[in-house]
């Protein structure tokens, strides 16, 4: 089946700690991309990639941390300057072409203990 | 990031009848590219229809067609036959045409409810 995995669906996060949301793709989308969702609000770009080796801050990567070494991989690290980290995070990817589409995975749910 | 507004936070249609859910956005580019997407209960993000704005022909997708009106900034959704799977969130989003520029700017959505 090609897609967009992510895991866990489910995450925890203690007081202090980093953790980390997996998200792969095998569509062979060059470019990938991490937003935040939260309640009532529409999606937030925290970070995206176009190319392997290579990302770019979004609008509120501040307390998150990726990398992208593989193509087919982008994960995303919560850290523990992120100080409201509760929310739904969605994995997408696409072509690099002219119109491109997003497609999306199914999303991790991250609370705090 | 550009300015996408849906000022629907909450829709009500009836089973078989029609909505139209609207979006604005706000941009000075004269080409860029624009999306619906749906979110159902469980929070799958799925692509609906898709918009050039250099096209002024409305693009279509079985019951679900758009009203493209690029100097009103406008770009509403329809949503013909409604059906109970089409209850959902739906979220406009706007693409500049900008070369490696991939970044979706999404509206707040619109809770669409399909009454029985």
């Amino acid at each position: 089946d090609g897609g967009i995995t992510q895991s866990p669906k489910y995450l925890f996060r203690k007081e202090g700690q980093n953790v980390t949301l997996s998200c792969e793709q095998n569509l062979n989308h060059d470019a990938m991309y991490w937003y935040r969702q939260d309640p009532g609000q529409g999606l937030r770009l925290i970070y995206y990639s176009q190319i392997v080796n290579d990302f770019q801050k979004g609008d509120i990567a501040e307390g998150y941390s990726v990398s992208r070494e593989k193509k087919e991989s982008f994960p995303l690290t919560v850290t523990s300057a992120q100080k409201n980290p509760t929310a739904f995070y969605l994995c997408a990817s696409s072509t690099s072409g002219s119109f491109s589409t997003q497609y999306f995975g199914p999303g991790t749910r991250l609370l705090v203990l | 990031a550009q300015t996408v507004t849906q000022s629907q936070p909450e829709m009500s249609v009836q089973e078989a009848e029609t909505v139209t859910l609207s979006c604005t956005y706000d941009t000075s580019e004269s080409d860029y590219y624009l999306f619906w997407y749906k979110q159902p209960p469980s929070r799958q993000m799925i692509l609906v229809i898709r918009q050039e704005a250099y096209k002024q022909q409305n693009a279509t997708e079985n019951r679900f067609s758009v009203n493209f009106q690029k100097a009103a900034k406008s770009f509403s959704l329809k949503i013909s036959d409604s059906q109970l799977g089409d209850a959902a969130m739906y979220f406009c989003a706007y693409r500049s045409a900008g070369p490696n520029d991939y970044k979706l700017s999404f509206g707040a959505g619109t809770t669409v409810t399909v009454r029985a």
